[in-house]
Order: C-alpha cells, then sequence, then structure tokens
C-alpha cells in the first residue's frame, strides 16, 4: 500500500540547474508533509517541511510546493550543487504532524553533475 | 557530535538468534521512534515510543520484537528470534525542530 508516491527512482541534472523531485500521496488524512536527505551509511537528514494550510515552504535553496488537490508535493532544489547528490525521501504524517508517525516514499536518487 | 547514536553500526547474526540494537539520544527525549529500511525498499515505521510506553505499533512489530528504556537515556529495540528478513539498516529517531525527525546513522542488521 503505497500511500507516499516518488515514481521517479533517480534524477540526473546539472550542477548550477533546478533540482525538481516529485512526490504524490493519496492518503487524504496527511496533512504534513515533509522532505528527507540520504546520504549512503548515514540516516536520513530533515531538510524542509510544509503543512497542509500553506502551498509553498522556502528555506535557502530549497523550496518545497504543495498542491492538495492534485495530492502533489514537489521539492525545488536551486541551484543544485554536486554535494546535493543523495537519496531524497519525501514523507508524510496525519493528524497535526507532530510526533505521529511518518510514512515515507521509496526515494529518488538524485545525481548532480558538477 | 551527533543528537542520535546508534550501536552498534553493523550486526551479524545466525537465524533465530536474539539481537538488540541501541539508541542513545544526546538530549533528553521523550519521543523515541524506531524505523527500518530493506535494502531497495522504502523507509518503514515500525513503532513510537513515548513516556516508557508504546504510543503507536506497525504490523511489522509482531510478538517478537519489543522496546524499552533500561535506564532513562538508552533505547533498545530487541528482536527475540530473527528470521532472515529481518535483514535491514534500522534506525531510531527521535523528534528534532519543524517535527522533523532527527535520525541516527543506523543499524546494519545481518542475519545469516
Amino acid at each position: 500500500d503505497q500511500q507516499v508516491k516518488q515514481n521517479s527512482p533517480s534524477l540526473s541534472v546539472q550542477e548550477g540547474r533546478i533540482s525538481i523531485l516529485n512526490c504524490d500521496y493519496t492518503n487524504s488524512m496527511f496533512d504534513y508533509f515533509l522532505w528527507y536527505k540520504k546520504y549512503p551509511a548515514e540516516g536520513p537528514t530533515f531538510l524542509i517541511s510544509i503543512s497542509s494550510i500553506k502551498d509553498k515552504n522556502e528555506d535557502g535553496r530549497f523550496t518545497v510546493f504543495l498542491n492538495k488537490s492534485a495530492k502533489h508535493l514537489s521539492l525545488h532544489i536551486v541551484p543544485s550543487q554536486p554535494g546535493d547528490s543523495a537519496v531524497y525521501f519525501c514523507a508524510a504524517s496525519a493528524q497535526g504532524g507532530g510526533y505521529q508517525k511518518v510514512t515515507f516514499g521509496i526515494g529518488t536518487k538524485l545525481q548532480v553533475i558538477p | 557530535e551527533p543528537e542520535v547514536t546508534q550501536t552498534p553500526s553493523h550486526q551479524v547474526t545466525q537465524m533465530g538468534q536474539e539481537v538488540i540494537l541501541r539508541c542513545v539520544p544526546i538530549s533528553n527525549h521523550l519521543y523515541f521512534y524506531w524505523y527500518r529500511q530493506i535494502l531497495g525498499q522504502k523507509v518503514e515505521f515500525l513503532v513510537s515510543f513515548y513516556n516508557n510506553e508504546i504510543s503507536e505499533k506497525s504490523e511489522i512489530f509482531d510478538d517478537q520484537f519489543s522496546v524499552e528504556r533500561p535506564d532513562g537515556s538508552n533505547f533498545t529495540l530487541k528482536i527475540r528470534s530473527t528470521k532472515l528478513e529481518d535483514s535491514a539498516m534500522y534506525f531510531c529517531a527521535t523528534v528534532g525542530t519543524a517535527y522533523g525527525y532527527t535520525f541516527g546513522s543506523g543499524t546494519r542488521l545481518t542475519v545469516v
């Protein structure tokens, strides 16, 4: 039961260009969405989040967009840097987020080419 | 120094043996979580633990699994009788800022 779907297993982008990672969800109870970045041999690192009452949240080079009607969110990284190369997980939680369990997507491997 | 330290980093065990995975958060946290990631698959929720009690668990977290906080700082995940399909990366997490988890670096469990 894939409640959080990341349909692109991998993405390659040139350094300096924009990286766009997409995520779809099916559970309409989800109201808090997060992106995590994971390097090999490390745990996921929290990157950015967005509540369902917003449609955009920006933090430096990272911006998350939420389209509730389409049950779709995306992470934009601009400009992309080689150090951004990692696996990116989309995640979601229900009932106000906070300390609720989080459901992860399968991840998208981003490669930023110098 | 990491906020959440997990030991061991890699554990190899024979099928049927018991394993204990340990997690030590630096700050005083009340909420703890265990997640796992089987190779090539998504990160899956196992259990959440609040105020020394399990608050939620997934269907994966069956009677073979248990969690406890034996001394108020360490947080452990025990698998009583390991199966081959328990082989995975196991991540401990606490709640960080903006409701994002802070994950440990994980324990790679290999059941042979």
